[in-house]
């Protein structure tokens, strides 16, 4: 059974600093991973979506990396502002023989000091 | 507007009233499912359907069921919802893959007393 799992549970960082989240997986056969935000008490907001032919996707301040053999994905956020303070979550979307189904990490809590 | 949305947004019940969670996606998207979010727990996948008439279960499928009779709704039906089905329900679409981006509704707070 995949598992998902996220480090740090939860990160405070100063505004304006470089951070990494990292999401670990167990099972490599996957077709993709996504990383999504989430505010609380809101949904799910689609951050970056790597396919598993991908190593890495950029949008604007954020970098997620994809190491499908190590079963490794890292999101990096650059210059972090108060704004970035959410709840970061990782996904896999497995393709194991006729299961197509999407397996959470629990989420990295981040905290932005201004 | 391309959109997930979800009915009602807060539902307080009693045990054992049926009740139903309806989804629709404006985005003909094949792909939908559900999931419930506890603290501690994460995002749990219960059900999914990749496309009219075609469900699965996902991880926690036990006390709910699907149906999937057109390609926009996925309603999500608890026939005797208990006290541990009180949960934050969420519902997902994407397109089929390989690129399957999900598109998530803005959730439904359940209370089961």
């Amino acid at each position: 059974k995949q598992e998902v799992t996220q480090i740090p549970a939860a990160l405070s960082v100063p505004e304006g600093e470089n951070l990494v989240l990292n999401c670990s997986f167990t099972d490599s056969a996957i077709y993709n991973l996504q990383w999504f935000r989430q505010d609380p008490g809101k949904g799910l907001t689609s951050l970056l979506l790597i396919q598993s032919s991908q190593r890495e996707q950029t949008s604007g301040r954020l970098n997620a990396s994809l190491d499908k053999s190590s079963g490794r994905s890292t999101l990096y956020i650059a210059a972090s502002q108060p704004g970035d303070s959410a709840t970061y979550l990782c996904a896999v979307f497995e393709s194991g023989g006729s299961n197509y189904k999407l397996t959470f990490g629990k989420g990295t809590l981040l905290t932005v000091n201004p | 507007e391309a959109q997930v949305t979800q009915n009602p947004r807060y539902l307080i019940t009693v045990t054992g009233k049926k009740l139903t969670v309806t989804c629709s996606q404006n985005m003909n998207h094949e792909y939908m499912s559900w999931y419930r979010q506890d603290p501690g727990l994460g995002l749990r996948q219960i059900y999914y359907s990749m496309n009219v008439e075609v469900t699965d279960k996902g991880d926690v499928p036990e006390g709910y069921k699907v149906s999937r009779k057109e390609k926009r709704n996925f309603p999500l039906i608890l026939e005797s919802p208990s006290p541990n089905q009180t949960s934050l329900y969420f519902c997902a679409s994407s397109a089929v893959l390989p690129y399957n981006e999900q598109f998530f509704g803005p959730g439904t707070r359940l209370t089961v007393l």
